[in-house]
């Protein structure tokens, strides 16, 4: 079956325009998360649905982000104002269920955003 | 100190050679551990998941968890070229939430 996929796949903003970042997971998926990577850096959390509601947003970086999953499948990412520290690859993953922590991420292509 | 410590590599072993990457955390609650592959310009595929003390085989990988010592390795025997990638160490917290806390990478150079 079709596994995550994201769009767009690249993304060049001027800074302080404002970006959407699509997210589509493996349907059926209940957990959905969002990371940021940063060049040579492993991925940083950002946040994390479980079906609609938003469990965490702790690791979003300022209010610029937000992250959104309305009807519990497809996600929009959207920051606001880029900056040019906003600069990474923004990775999607879902997981089929919830629970402690045993299930795998599958992981998205990412969106590359470059912020000039 | 960061939640999930790795040597950033370079780790250049022959073809053919045994692979050791290491990884440790400092949540000594950590309850579950993979070890992710990511080739460059790719996104991380999980190859290793690891939940309890002691070793897990699959393949050609050994996955190593030693929660006293809050140390995880992965071991790659019969290195092959192809194994060339960039190897991240994750760990989700104690209870019932699957947040993952990733390493930064050890890059693995397999050398024909």
């Amino acid at each position: 079956g079709a596994g995550v996929s994201q769009s767009p796949r690249y993304k060049v903003a001027k800074r302080g325009q404002d970006v959407a970042l699509r997210c589509d997971p493996i349907s059926g998926h209940v957990s959905l998360f969002w990371y940021q990577q940063a060049l040579g850096q492993g991925p940083e959390f950002l946040t994390y649905f479980q079906n609609e509601a938003q469990l965490d947003k702790s690791g979003l970086p300022s209010d610029r982000f937000f992250a959104e999953r309305p009807e519990g499948s497809v996600s929009t990412l959207k920051i606001q104002r880029t900056q040019q520290e906003d600069s990474a690859v923004y990775l999607c993953a879902s997981s089929p269920r919830t629970g402690p922590g045993t299930d795998t991420q599958y992981f998205g292509p990412g969106t590359r955003l470059t912020v000039l | 100190q960061k939640e999930v410590e790795q040597n950033s590599g370079p780790l250049s072993v022959p073809e053919g050679a045994i692979a050791s990457l290491n990884c440790t955390y400092s949540d000594r609650g950590s309850q579950s551990f993979f070890w992710y592959r990511q080739y460059s310009g790719k996104s991380p595929e999980l190859i290793m998941s690891i939940y309890s003390n002691g070793d897990k085989e699959d393949g050609r990988f050994t996955a190593q968890l030693n929660k006293a010592s809050q140390y995880v390795s992965l071991l790659i025997r019969d290195s092959q070229p192809s194994d060339s990638a960039t190897y991240l160490c994750a760990v989700t917290p104690e209870g019932g939430y699957q947040k993952v806390t990733f390493g930064t990478g050890t890059k693995l150079q397999v050398i024909p």
